[in-house]
C-alpha cells in the first residue's frame, strides 16, 4: 500500500513569513498527526485528527500555527508568521488501531 | 505526565558487535512502548512494539526488546549488529487503547565502526 505522502520535502522561508504543508494519509486512516522534530531531538505531537475533527492540541502554537482535516482526509498545517524557532521537520502520520505510519517529513528552515 | 528517557545520545559499536540502547519512561500505568528507527531524510520506520503478554518483544530486522516493569525500562537489543544499521532510535510510549498519541524520547545516535 501507498504510504503517508507530504510536500513539499523542503522549503525555505523569512522570518514572519506564512508556510504551509500538505499531507495525504495512508487510505482508510482514520488518525492523522502531526508531529514537529526539531534538530537532535525526538518528535513532539502538535495535533491530533480523528477522521476530520480535532482530538488534541494541546501542543500546538495556536496564536501561529494551524491545522485542518479536510473531508476527513488530507491535512494542511500552515504556520503563519514563522519564527526563527520553527525551523524543524514536520512529521505527518497516519494510523488505524495502535500503529503509526510516517511520512517522510517536510525540513523547514526560517532564516 | 509521561516522559521518555533516552539516556545515550550517541552510541558507537563495531559491525558483527552487539548492541544496547537504554530507555526508560514515566507513566501513571503500563503504556503501550515502542521502538522506531529514522535513517537519515527518512521518516520514522516501527521496529517492535510491546502492548501486553510476554515481555520480551521480537522486531524487524533481528531487533528485539524487553519490557521491565519494575524498572519502568523498555531497552532495544541487537546481537550482531550491520553497518546498515546506522541510524537514530526513538523509543516512545502511548497511552492504552489509543497508543498512535506517542510521546517520543530524545533519540539514540548508533555509529557502526566497520
Amino acid at each position: 500500500e501507498a504510504g503517508v505522502a507530504q510536500s513539499p520535502r523542503y522549503k525555505i522561508i523569512e522570518k514572519r513569513q506564512s508556510v504551509a504543508f500538505w499531507c495525504n494519509p495512508i487510505s482508510g486512516h482514520a488518525t492523522l498527526y502531526w508531529y514537529q522534530q526539531i534538530l537532535g531531538q525526538g518528535p513532539k505531537l502538535l495535533i491530533q485528527f480523528q477522521n476530520n475533527g480535532v482530538v488534541d492540541d494541546s501542543q500546538l502554537p495556536k496564536d501561529r500555527f494551524s491545522a485542518e482535516r479536510l473531508k476527513g482526509v488530507d491535512s494542511t498545517l500552515k504556520i503563519q508568521p514563522a519564527k526563527l524557532e520553527d525551523s524543524a521537520v514536520y512529521l505527518c502520520a497516519s494510523g488505524r488501531g495502535t500503529e503509526a505510519f510516517f511520512g517522510q517529513g517536510t525540513r523547514l528552515t526560517v532564516v | 505526565a509521561q516522559s521518555v528517557t533516552q539516556p545515550d545520545i550517541h552510541i558507537t559499536v563495531s559491525e558483527g558487535a552487539s548492541l544496547e540502547l537504554r530507555c526508560n519512561y514515566s507513566y501513571g500505568a503500563t503504556p503501550y512502548l515502542f521502538w522506531y528507527v529514522q535513517s537519515p531524510g527518512q521518516g520514522l520506520q516501527l521496529l517492535l512494539k510491546y502492548f501486553s503478554g510476554d515481555t520480551l518483544v521480537q522486531g524487524i530486522k533481528g531487533f528485539e526488546a524487553e519490557f521491565k516493569r519494575s524498572q519502568s525500562s523498555f531497552n532495544l537489543r541487537k546481537p550482531s549488529v550491520h553497518w546498515s544499521d546506522a541510524a537514530e532510535y526513538f523509543c516512545a510510549v502511548g497511552p492504552p487503547r489509543a497508543g498512535n498519541m506517542l510521546t517520543f524520547g530524545g533519540g539514540t545516535r548508533l555509529m557502526v565502526k566497520p
